[in-house]
């Protein structure tokens, strides 16, 4: 089946510091990548997707890079904020619409 | 476009009771999933609808059932609550565009956070 893993937390950064998050995968077929982010009290909120190898998704200074080779999604950015802090998921779909997550990786960022 | 909503956004129902919960996706998406959330399982699938037919559904007891009407509003139903049963529900939306990319990209809506006591 499919099964998504990625780095425990939580990542504590200070601010202005390089964040990578790591993201692995295993699935049928040919899926297409996403990485969701959660702020406190809120919904998943779509932050960027890779649908094809080599592919890289980015969105407010994140990036991610579809490596078909070593089944992994990482996350990155060069330089986070403070209201970066968040929990972040990876996931996959295989199938019409039905996503599977990571467990998430919580995010905190000091000043 | 108005984004997915959910409503309530929080209930505390106790054991033994039923709750429904709805959600309107954005407009013009046909699609609509669910999934559980909770601090111990992640999240995890429910099921989906796709033009008022259920066309997959996770691993959960018959307890947890959906539906899904002619303006793709969608309702799930969880009867018969547990303690377990405490958790966000999150619904998502998807575009009726064909595939993106070869995938279609779910947007979600703010949750419903159930406690059952």
């Amino acid at each position: 089946g499919n099964s998504v893993t990625q780095m425990e937390g939580p990542v504590t950064l200070s601010e202005e510091a390089f964040l990578t998050i790591n993201c692995t995968y295993t699935a049928t077929g040919y899926p297409s990548l996403f990485w969701y982010v959660q702020y406190p009290g809120e919904g998943l909120q779509l932050l960027l997707k890779a649908t094809k190898a080599d592919d890289k998704g980015s969105n407010k200074g994140f990036e991610a890079t579809y490596r078909k080779e070593t089944t992994s999604f990482h996350l990155e950015k060069g330089s986070v904020q403070v209201s970066d802090s968040a929990v972040y998921f990876c996931a996959l779909s295989a199938g019409y619409s039905t996503l599977t997550f990571g467990k998430g990786t919580m995010l905190l960022v000091s000043p | 476009k108005a984004g997915v909503t959910q409503t309530p956004r929080y209930l505390i129902k106790t054991r033994g009771q039923q709750v429904t919960l709805s959600c309107s996706p954005i407009s013009g998406h046909r699609s609509v999933s669910w999934y559980q959330q909770t601090p111990g399982q992640g999240l995890q699938f429910l099921f989906e609808y796709f033009s008022e037919t259920q066309r997959n559904k996770g691993n959960f007891p018959g307890r947890f059932s959906g539906r899904q009407f002619s303006n793709s509003r969608s309702e799930m139903n969880v009867s018969t609550l547990e303690l377990g049963d405490s958790a966000l529900y999150l619904c998502a939306s998807s575009s009726p565009q064909g595939r993106q990319g070869g995938r279609e990209t779910q947007y979600f809506g703010p949750g419903t956070r159930l406690l059952v006591l």
